[in-house]
């Protein structure tokens, strides 16, 4: 079974320039999480949702961030502009619903420059 | 806000030496699942506690959900150096999303 696919798995660039985060859930999980990851502030939620719906993106740290759901098999971070604090691992991971088990990508290890 | 604190925050043991974490939460919890997360790896689910005082074991695992639903451990009994990662809990209250806990980053020594 293919499990959570994100891509890239790294990336780096420089600061001020666009970075998009892909990712594709298991088929048939109606959830889906975006998180980030570092030493300094741990696992970090960004934005869930459901049914493609944006539930909560209270977590999304400022208007630099934005996701998108466009269909129930993929879904977008975008970063825009980067800055070198936004460098962390950004997972991915989907559920069946919102009290089920996540199931997470490998991630995407970003450095901005 | 909901809070889930885990302790300790790092953990050496010797390997076949027992490793317990906690995990407390400052308000009642619907559920709490743990996670653990290898190094350079993804979080892996590994089970999920729902019920008052729940008891559940897989293998030398053990987890246990507090009788008032607000903290729970997991507790590794003769370690081994394949139980090397991070263990995370994660609270979830009510219609809250999943609260990760700091986790607890365990070196096993051979």
């Amino acid at each position: 079974d293919a499990g959570v696919i994100q891509s890239p798995r790294h990336e780096v660039t420089e600061m001020g320039q666009e970075v998009t985060l892909r990712c594709k859930p298991i088929s048939g999980h109606n959830s889906l999480f975006w998180y980030r990851q570092t030493m300094m502030r741990g696992l970090e939620l960004l934005i869930y949702f459901n049914n493609n719906v944006p539930i909560d993106d209270s977590g999304m740290p400022e208007d630099r961030f934005s996701a998108k759901m466009p269909n129930a098999s993929f879904s977008t971070l975008k970063i825009q502009p980067s800055e070198p604090r936004d460098s962390a691992v950004y997972f991915c991971a989907s559920s069946f619903g919102t009290y089920q088990p996540q199931h997470f990508g490998d991630g995407t290890r970003l450095s901005i420059l | 806000g909901q809070q889930v604190m885990q302790i300790p925050q790092y953990q050496h043991v010797q390997e076949g030496e027992d490793f317990t974490t906690y995990c407390n939460s400052s308000t009642t919890l619907s559920n709490i699942q743990w996670y653990k997360q290898r190094p350079g790896g993804h979080p892996v689910f590994l089970i999920q506690l729902v019920k008052s005082g729940e008891v559940k074991k897989q293998k030398r695992l053990t987890f246990q959900f507090g009788e008032a639903k607000k903290n729970s451990s997991l507790h590794i009994t003769a370690t081994q150096t394949t139980d090397v990662g991070t263990y995370f809990c994660a609270g979830q209250g009510g219609a809250n999303n999943l609260f990760f806990g700091t986790g607890t980053r365990l070196t096993v020594i051979p």
